[in-house]
């Protein structure tokens, strides 16, 4: 069965430290795999995307297909970082998407 | 913020009650989606249409259901077979490429007493 999984609910870290958001998949085939942050009062929105391989405000996210993870990195977390990130997959005919349970990065000063 | 919009922000209704969520879209996409968010579950796939006059059920179908008349509308019906109602539910589209972004709307709590 699809499931996605982010294993930390919460995540603490102090300004310029290193911050990993860790997300590992279930998935039969070849899956697409996303990443959703929501920041305080603003509605959920992509991040980055697998199939890009782009860098967005920093962040960045491999494909571990052996590990079956996805996880989010970021060498430096800024204060405007702070937010609720989602890990999501799906199937190749982006028809369903399956959404990880989030994890609340808080970025400390 | 724009393109998708959702109304009302906070519905309350008694049990026993059907009552609809609106979705629309301006953004001419093709695929929507609605999801229901509890705390600790992460959003959870209910229905979902990517052309007009068909939708396909998610994982969690039952109790609800939904119509695609028209491109930019997709709303969401929650029957009274639904046991626990009380969600907050996001409506979300997307374009049928190879990006396939989904653009989400502000959500609306349901509250059913």
């Amino acid at each position: 069965a699809q499931r996605v999984t982010q294993p930390e609910k919460l995540l603490s870290v102090f300004k310029g430290a290193p911050v990993e958001l860790k997300c590992n998949y279930s998935y039969s085939g070849s899956p697409e795999l996303f990443w959703y942050v929501q920041y305080s009062r603003q509605r959920l929105q992509l991040l980055l995307r697998h199939i890009s391989r782009e860098s967005i405000k920093g962040f960045t996210a491999d494909l571990n297909k052996g590990e079956t993870s996805f996880h989010l990195k970021k060498p430096f977390a800024q204060e405007e970082d702070s937010a609720m990130y989602y890990c999501a997959l799906s199937g190749p005919n982006f028809n369903k998407f399956y959404f990880g349970s989030g994890t609340k990065l808080n970025v400390k000063p | 913020d724009g393109g998708i919009t959702q109304s009302p922000k906070y519905l309350f209704r008694k049990e026993g009650q059907n009552v609809t969520l609106s979705c629309e879209q301006n953004l001419n996409h093709d695929a929507m989606y609605w999801y229901r968010q509890d705390p600790g579950q992460g959003l959870r796939l209910i229905y979902y249409s990517q052309i007009v006059n068909d939708f396909q059920k998610g994982d969690i179908a039952e109790g609800y259901s939904v119509s695609r008349e028209k491109k930019e509308s997709f709303p969401l019906t929650v029957t009274s077979a639904q046991k626990n109602p009380t969600a907050f539910y996001l409506c979300a589209s997307s374009v049928r490429d190879k990006t396939y972004e989904q653009y989400f709307g502000p959500g609306t709590r349901l509250t059913v007493t």
